[in-house]
């Protein structure tokens, strides 16, 4: 039962453009989102996060919009740049049925092409 | 350098076989989290441990066990191992117990043969 799910495994994107990865969700009981970012052989690093009482959030060129009622997140980059080439991965956090869940999806792989 | 570290960086075990996995967060760090990355399932988390005592529990199978020490310093036991457990583990580790302050190690790939 793959919760959270990041339907694109990968994603190309000419620098200086829009970088749109996306992320769906099924449990309407998470109300915390985060996306990390992985480069290889290194463990993930946090990028950005949105509460559910929030529709979006900036930091730098990084931008997350939560749609609550589609249970969809996006992470926008702008401008792309090729250090920005990395896996990166959505998760959702939040107390259903009276436990803790945080999940991860199974990470989009963007390459940003100089 | 995220300040984490984790031992070994590679570990080739044999099924039916137990290891362990070692972590030590940054200086000053009183949370502890464990990962498991696979290749067919992403990133799990498994388990949280705050100043000693477990916080939060992830997808951490029967077969697994975790520690937090009073040096805050973090041991994560796997035993019966089997093929599918070969992955990638990761710790990672904050002041407090918001995920998002966290900051991860680099991992310890174990392979089972």
């Amino acid at each position: 039962d793959q919760q959270v799910k990041q339907n694109s495994p990968s994603l190309s994107v000419q620098e200086g453009r829009i970088s749109i990865l996306n992320c769906d969700y099924t449990n309407s009981m998470f109300d915390y989102f985060l996306w990390y970012k992985k480069y290889p052989a290194e463990g993930p690093t946090f990028l950005i996060s949105i509460s559910s009482i929030k529709d979006k959030n900036e930091d730098g060129r990084f931008t997350v919009f939560l749609n609550k009622s589609a249970k969809h997140l996006s992470l926008h980059i702008v401008p792309s740049q090729p250090g920005d080439s990395a896996v990166y991965f959505c998760a959702a956090s939040g107390v259903t049925s009276g436990t803790y869940k945080y999940i991860f999806g199974t990470g989009t792989r963007l390459k940003v092409l100089a | 350098d995220s300040g984490v570290t984790q031992t070994p960086k590679h570990l080739i075990t044999a099924t039916g076989q137990r290891v362990t996995l070692r972590c030590s967060p940054r200086s000053g760090d009183l949370s502890v989290y464990w990962y498991q990355q696979s290749l067919d399932q992403g990133l799990q988390f498994l388990i949280q441990y705050y100043n000693g005592e477990e916080r939060a529990k992830g997808n951490i199978l029967e077969r697994f066990s975790a520690q937090q020490f009073p040096d805050l310093h973090s041991e994560l036991n796997l035993s019966s191992l089997e093929l599918g457990d070969s992955a990638l583990y990761f710790c990672a580790s904050s002041v407090t117990q918001r995920v998002e302050e966290q900051f991860f190690g680099p991992g310890t790939r174990l392979t089972v043969l």
